[in-house]
């Protein structure tokens, strides 16, 4: 069985300039979430999503970041305009089931590390 | 707030000697806890976890992890430390409040160096 897929694996960008993510959970898993860990930090969670529906994004910084998972498979998260302080690893998870299945694991995929100049 | 706190930020043990990674978690309920090891330039993956019974889970690659409710702790052990063990280790726990079911708070991270 085929893990959780990211790509970029990196990604150099300068201040200013766009840059987007990509995620291919788990085939069949419904729930998809996208995790930020800072350089010495646990992964904090950006945004979650049951089937095609944002269900928790209250830590995602709303002004410059965006995220989407059409037709309720692949994501994309999206950061424009990049700030220096974006540089981390952005990690993306699939688990089988919907919210309050609290006993899911999530499946971690291998991460995009993004350095902002 | 839910929190989880791993005090030793680096640990160094020689191969086949024991290890212990410490910890502490801070939850109103019955928490739901995960252990979650990642090596460079991979991802997390998930070691163990626990959500009730037995306070002695049996994770992969040799780990175990005891749940103790009294020090709110969570210690991963392992008898017998490989080379390959090598990585950074994460405890992590459900956060089911606040309508943010599923939601995982994690550490700050053990990063584990194994001498020959």
């Amino acid at each position: 069985e085929a893990g959780v897929v990211q790509s970029p694996r990196y990604k150099i960008i300068e201040k200013k300039q766009p840059v987007a993510f990509w995620c291919n959970p788990i085939s069949g898993h419904n729930t998809l979430y996208w995790y930020r860990q800072n350089l010495g930090q646990g992964p904090e969670l950006l945004i979650r999503y049951e089937n095609e529906e944002a269900v928790d994004d209250s830590q995602l910084p709303k002004d410059r970041f965006s995220a989407e998972r059409l037709k309720g498979v692949d994501s994309t998260l999206k950061i424009q305009p990049a700030e220096l302080g974006d540089s981390a690893v952005y990690l993306c998870a699939s688990s089988p089931g919907i919210a309050g299945m609290s006993t899911d694991t999530q499946y971690f995929g291998p991460g995009t590390r993004l350095t902002v100049l | 707030a839910q929190s989880v706190t791993q005090p030793d930020i680096h640990i160094t043990v020689s191969e086949g000697a024991s290890l212990e990674l410490r910890c502490n978690y801070s939850y109103g309920a019955t928490p739901y806890l995960f252990w979650y090891v990642q090596s460079p330039g991979q991802g997390l993956q998930l070691l163990l976890k626990y959500f009730s019974g037995d306070t002695l889970v049996q994770g992969i690659k040799g780990f175990e992890a005891e749940f103790k409710r009294s020090q709110s702790s969570f210690n991963l052990r392992k008898p017998s430390v490989h080379w390959s063990d090598a990585a950074e280790y994460f405890c992590a726990v459900a956060d089911l409040y606040g309508g943010a079911t599923n939601k995982l708070i994690f550490g700050t991270g053990t990063l584990l160096a194994v001498q020959p």
